[in-house]
C-alpha cells in the first residue's frame, strides 16, 4: 500500500542553520507529493508541492526536489528562522487507486533557538 | 483568503455527552475531509465527502461516529456517547475536484484551524 515515511523528530537547530527533513514514500502509482506546515494551534498549511519527477517545489526558502529512483521529498532550508518553528508533514496523493486521498507521515517537529 | 471554518475551537466535555464539530469548507470546493491528530497515531483520516455524498467513511468508529454534509456549505462529526479515547484534534479539510474520481491535480488540500476535544 501507499505510504511516507519521515525522519522522527524533534529537530532542534540554531538559527540560520542547514534544515534537511528526510521523506521517503511507498506508491503504487505516480504520486504527486506536498510538504505541509502545523504552527502551534494552527491547521495544516500546504508549503510546497511537486507533481512528477525532478520537479522542484519551493515556498518561503524551503525546497524539495521530486526524486523516482530515490522514492525521496527531501525538505531542505538553507538557513532557518525561529519562526520556522512548526510540525512538518510530508504527505502523497496518489491518483491510482487511492481515489486522490492525501496520505500523511507522521509528522517532524521543528524547534529553532536564537 | 479564501478559509476553512471550524466551530468550535475547544470542546471540554464529559464522557458519555454527545459532541458535534462544525466545518464551513470554503465556497466553491466539492471535496471536505475529516481528520484526527493524536500525538499517538498522528493525522488519521476519519472520512470524506465529494459533492456531500460520503465516499469514504472506513476511518471512523461506526458505532460512535457519524458524519454528515447537510449542505455544500457545512460538515458534521457527532460522536455520541464520547469517551476519553475520543480526545484529540480534529481538523477539516476541503478541496476542488474537476474530476468525479479524483480531487484536481497540483492542488493540495485546506485544512482549518482543528477542534481540540477534551473527554473527561
Amino acid at each position: 500500500g501507499n505510504s511516507v515515511t519521515q525522519m522522527e523528530g524533534p529537530v532542534t537547530l540554531s538559527e540560520e542553520a542547514f534544515l534537511t527533513i528526510n521523506c521517503t514514500y511507498t506508491a503504487t502509482g505516480y504520486p504527486s507529493l506536498f510538504w505541509y506546515v502545523q504552527y502551534p494551534g494552527e491547521g495544516l498549511q500546504l508549503l510546497l508541492k511537486a507533481t512528477k519527477a525532478d520537479d522542484k517545489g519551493s515556498n518561503k526558502g524551503f525546497e524539495a526536489t521530486y526524486r523516482k529512483e530515490t522514492t525521496s521529498f527531501h525538505l531542505e532550508k538553507g538557513s532557518v528562522q525561529v519562526s520556522d518553528s512548526a510540525v512538518y508533514f510530508c504527505a502523497l496523493r496518489d491518483y491510482g487507486g487511492s481515489q486522490g486521498n492525501l496520505i500523511f507521515g507522521k509528522g517532524t517537529k521543528l524547534s529553532v533557538k536564537p | 483568503d479564501a478559509r476553512v471554518t471550524q466551530t468550535p475551537r475547544h470542546k471540554v466535555t464529559e464522557m458519555g455527552q454527545e459532541v458535534t464539530m462544525r466545518c464551513q469548507p470554503i465556497l466553491g470546493h466539492n471535496t471536505v475531509f475529516w481528520y484526527r491528530q493524536t500525538m499517538m497515531q498522528g493525522l488519521e483520516l476519519l472520512a470524506y465527502f465529494r459533492n456531500r455524498a460520503p465516499l469514504d467513511d472506513s476511518g471512523m468508529p461506526k458505532d460512535r461516529f457519524s458524519a454528515e454534509m447537510p449542505d455544500a456549505t457545512l460538515a458534521t462529526l457527532k460522536i455520541q456517547p464520547s469517551e476519553p479515547r475520543d480526545s484529540a484534534v480534529y481538523f477539516c479539510a476541503s478541496g476542488l475536484a474537476l474530476k468525479t474520481s479524483d480531487v484536481a491535480p497540483n492542488y493540495g488540500y485546506t485544512f482549518g484551524s482543528g477542534t481540540r476535544l477534551t473527554v473527561v
